[in-house]
């Protein structure tokens, strides 16, 4: 079974500085999506940005971007140049791409919260 | 266009009662999901269809709980006498492909049982 884990529950950062939150995931599959999402307090949930198991470039989005060590099986988000709209629950999600089933299972979560 | 809407968005119910959350996908998607999420806690995976077919139902916490999508669009999940420990949100995602991986949520159904 797959395991995703947060190690940081709550995280605050100064508006325009940069912030990274921890992911570390198990699987025995080489074959895999790993995500993060948004979720504001209104809660609807937000994809910010994917990354393909296969694909050794991490992947950007603007001010979002991953560093995925396939290895330490370790997949970190990094926020540049924080915006008060950054503000809100931060979660690490898995898929593999093998088995029928292409449900996400999420980590616990990071609170991020950033300060004016 | 219209993301994927949630009805409704709060219930509060009796132990005991039942109860049937709706679920409007994006339209077009094939894949849809149910996840429950409990306060302070990451979503958690309940069942996926395909289309019509419900192709995993592992996550499904009890025979209590069941889920349809009879025409391969919207799709109810039912919790059969309900007890405090469903109290929490669930969320539906659609994807637009069986191999696209994007899922897109709705706001979710918040349930409070009492």
């Amino acid at each position: 079974a797959q395991t995703v884990t947060q190690s940081q529950p709550e995280m605050s950062v100064q508006e325009a500085e940069t912030v990274t939150l921890s992911c570390t995931y198990d699987t025995s599959e080489n074959n895999y999506y790993l995500f993060w999402y948004k979720q504001p307090p209104s809660r609807q949930m937000i994809l910010v940005i994917r990354q393909e198991a296969y694909k050794q470039q991490n992947a950007t989005e603007n001010r979002f971007s991953v560093n995925f060590q396939k290895a330490a099986k370790s997949f970190s988000l990094k926020i540049s140049d924080s915006q008060l709209g950054d503000t809100a629950m931060y979660f690490c999600a898995f898929s593999a791409t093998q088995g029928g089933s292409e449900k996400l299972v999420f980590g616990k979560g990071t609170k991020l919260t950033v300060n004016p | 266009g219209a993301g994927v809407s949630q009805s409704p968005r709060y219930k509060v119910a009796k132990r005991g009662q039942d109860v049937a959350l709706r679920c409007d996908p994006i339209s077009g998607h094939v894949s849809l999901f149910w996840y429950q999420q409990a306060l302070g806690q990451g979503p958690e995976f309940l069942t996926y269809f395909q289309n019509e077919a419900q192709l995993d139902k592992s996550g499904l916490p009890s025979d209590r709980f069941f889920a349809e999508r009879p025409e391969g669009s919207v799709s109810t999940l039912k919790i059969q006498r309900t007890q405090q420990e469903d109290s929490a949100v669930y969320l539906c995602a659609s994807s637009l492909a069986a191999a696209s991986y994007e899922q897109y949520f709705g706001p979710g159904t918040r349930l409070t049982v009492t």
